[in-house]
């Protein structure tokens, strides 16, 4: 049983369209993460939700729109893809905010492409 | 702000060899440390933490990390790689309070060679 679950795993798209990762998690964590690894695998944060209330939001284009309709779940939708979006995405989960409890539980990652 | 500085982009070893990571810290406080490992096409996974306490930690696949105040440093050791140790490593550092978000450093890569 995946612990964080992403989906899709692969994502190639034109340019101007919108797009939804959807993650979900069982591990009954309060708290979950996107970030964004690029190309050189550097990994950055992008938003953080803890129970569905948002309080970790990154110098992030406002074309990324997280959406958490439980703490179980954590959604990140694009609108108007750029080149520059291309880049794996991964979710994470922790069991409450911040590092100081330690472990992050990321998902395997979603690879979008835009041509 | 904290900072994570891995200076090493890839490293070679040979199958059987000692390991070393090395991982550089900036932060003003003491940090909370850790070690995440990335096997290919996969998230990352806890290695090791250090939070406070015996600076020398234990993590899992035989892995440790050793904190020095005085070096900003927390570099990741092993004995003995093993060939299934070929990934991505990355250390990070979070703050030892609030709701503090997790830097993580550029990444080190890991190629096994037998």
């Amino acid at each position: 049983d995946t612990a964080v679950s992403q989906t899709p795993k692969y994502l190639v798209t034109q340019m101007g369209n919108d797009k939804s990762i959807k993650c979900e998690q069982n591990l009954g964590h309060d708290t979950m993460y996107w970030y964004k690894q690029d190309s050189k695998k550097f990994l950055k944060i992008m938003f953080s939700y803890n129970n569905k209330e948002l309080i970790i939001n990154e110098t992030v284009p406002n074309r990324f729109s997280p959406k958490s309709p439980d703490k179980a779940h954590l959604n990140l939708h694009i609108n108007s893809l750029e080149l520059g979006d291309s880049a794996v995405y991964f979710c994470a989960s922790s069991q409450v905010p911040g590092p100081s409890t330690g472990e992050l539980f990321f998902g395997e990652g979603s690879r979008l492409t835009v041509l | 702000a904290q900072s994570v500085t891995q200076p090493d982009i890839h490293i070679t070893v040979s199958e059987g060899a000692s390991l070393e990571l090395r991982c550089n810290y900036s932060y003003g406080a003491t940090p909370y440390l850790f070690w995440y490992v990335q096997s290919p096409g996969q998230g990352l996974q806890l290695l090791l933490k250090y939070f406070s306490g015996d600076t020398l930690v234990q993590g899992i696949k035989g892995f440790e990390a050793e904190f020095k105040r005085s070096q900003s440093s927390f570099n990741l050791r092993k004995p003995s790689v093993h060939w299934s140790d070929a990934a991505e490593y990355f250390c990070a550092v979070g703050a030892s309070f609030g709701n503090e978000k997790l830097t993580f450093g550029t990444g080190t890569r890991l190629t096994i060679i037998p």
